[in-house]
C-alpha cells in the first residue's frame, strides 16, 4: 500500500482534459510538502513533469499542470495526445525523513 | 544527455549481495544528494534511501535498514548502491536520481536509465 493513494487508471479521448489525483494525509501534501509528479513512459526512467505543486521544468508542455488543495493534490493534462500515454506518478515528503509515491496511474489516450 | 550513467543488469542468487553503480557527469557532484529507487517489474516506485555524496551521510527507509548501503567515491563521481541479503522480490529496476531543491522539498531532476537485478536460483 502507497502513502499517497492515487487511481490505477485514467482514460480520455485525443484533445480532451483528464486529471489525476494524489491524496495523501497530514503527515505528508496536508503537512505542506511539495508534491512533484513524474510520466514514465514504458521501458524509460521516470522523468520529472512538475515539481513544488505547479512548476514546469523547462521543456514540459503548459498542456500539464499541476495544483494541490489540503491533503490532495492534481495533475491535470488538457489537449490530450497519443504520446501521453504513460504511467504517471506523484511523489512527496513524509515523515521519518522518507520521501514517498503514490502507486502510479496509468493514463490510456483512446 | 543523461547526467547520471548506471551500471549493467545483474543476476543474483538469493542471500547475495548487488552492489550498483551510478556515475555522474555534467555536474559538481557533492552539490546534489543522490537517491535511490526501485521498481519491481510492474508495480511502482519506491524510495530506498539517500546519500549525500559531500559528507558521506545517509537516510534509508525503514524497509531496507540493515540491507542497504549507499556510498559515494567523489574522486571518480560516482555513487554505489549495495543491497545484501537478496530476496526474489529484490528483483527490481534500480534507479538512482539527483535531488534538486531544498530539504526536504527535494524534486528528482534526472535520473539514471535504471539497472535491472534478477535474484533467482
Amino acid at each position: 500500500q502507497s502513502v499517497l493513494t492515487q487511481p490505477p487508471s485514467v482514460s480520455g479521448a485525443p484533445g480532451q482534459r483528464v486529471t489525476i489525483s494524489c491524496t495523501g494525509s497530514s503527515s505528508n501534501i496536508g503537512a505542506g510538502y511539495d508534491v512533484q509528479w513524474y510520466q514514465q513512459l514504458p521501458g524509460t526512467a521516470p522523468k520529472l513533469l512538475i515539481h513544488g505543486d505547479s512548476n514546469r521544468p523547462s521543456g514540459v508542455p503548459d498542456r500539464f499542470s499541476g495544483s494541490r488543495s489540503g491533503t490532495s493534490a492534481s495533475l491535470a493534462i488538457t489537449g490530450l495526445q497519443a504520446e501521453d500515454e504513460a504511467d504517471y506518478y506523484c511523489q512527496s515528503y513524509d515523515s521519518s525523513p522518507n520521501w514517498v509515491f503514490g502507486g502510479g496511474t496509468k493514463l490510456t489516450v483512446l | 544527455q543523461v547526467p547520471l550513467v548506471q551500471s549493467g543488469a545483474e543476476v543474483k542468487k538469493p542471500g547475495a549481495s548487488v552492489k550498483v553503480s551510478c556515475k555522474a557527469s555534467g555536474y559538481t557532484f557533492t552539490g546534489y544528494y543522490m537517491h535511490w529507487v526501485r521498481q519491481a517489474p510492474g508495480q511502482g516506485l519506491e524510495w530506498m534511501g539517500r546519500m549525500n555524496p559531500n559528507s558521506g551521510g545517509t537516510n534509508y527507509a525503514q524497509k531496507f535498514q540493515g540491507r542497504v548501503t549507499m556510498t559515494g567515491d567523489t574522486s571518480i563521481g560516482t555513487a554505489y548502491m549495495e543491497l545484501s541479503r537478496l530476496r526474489s522480490d529484490d528483483t527490481a529496476v534500480y534507479y538512482c536520481a539527483r535531488a534538486a531543491g531544498f530539504s526536504p522539498n527535494y524534486y528528482f531532476d534526472y535520473w539514471g536509465r535504471g539497472t535491472l537485478v534478477t535474484v533467482s536460483s
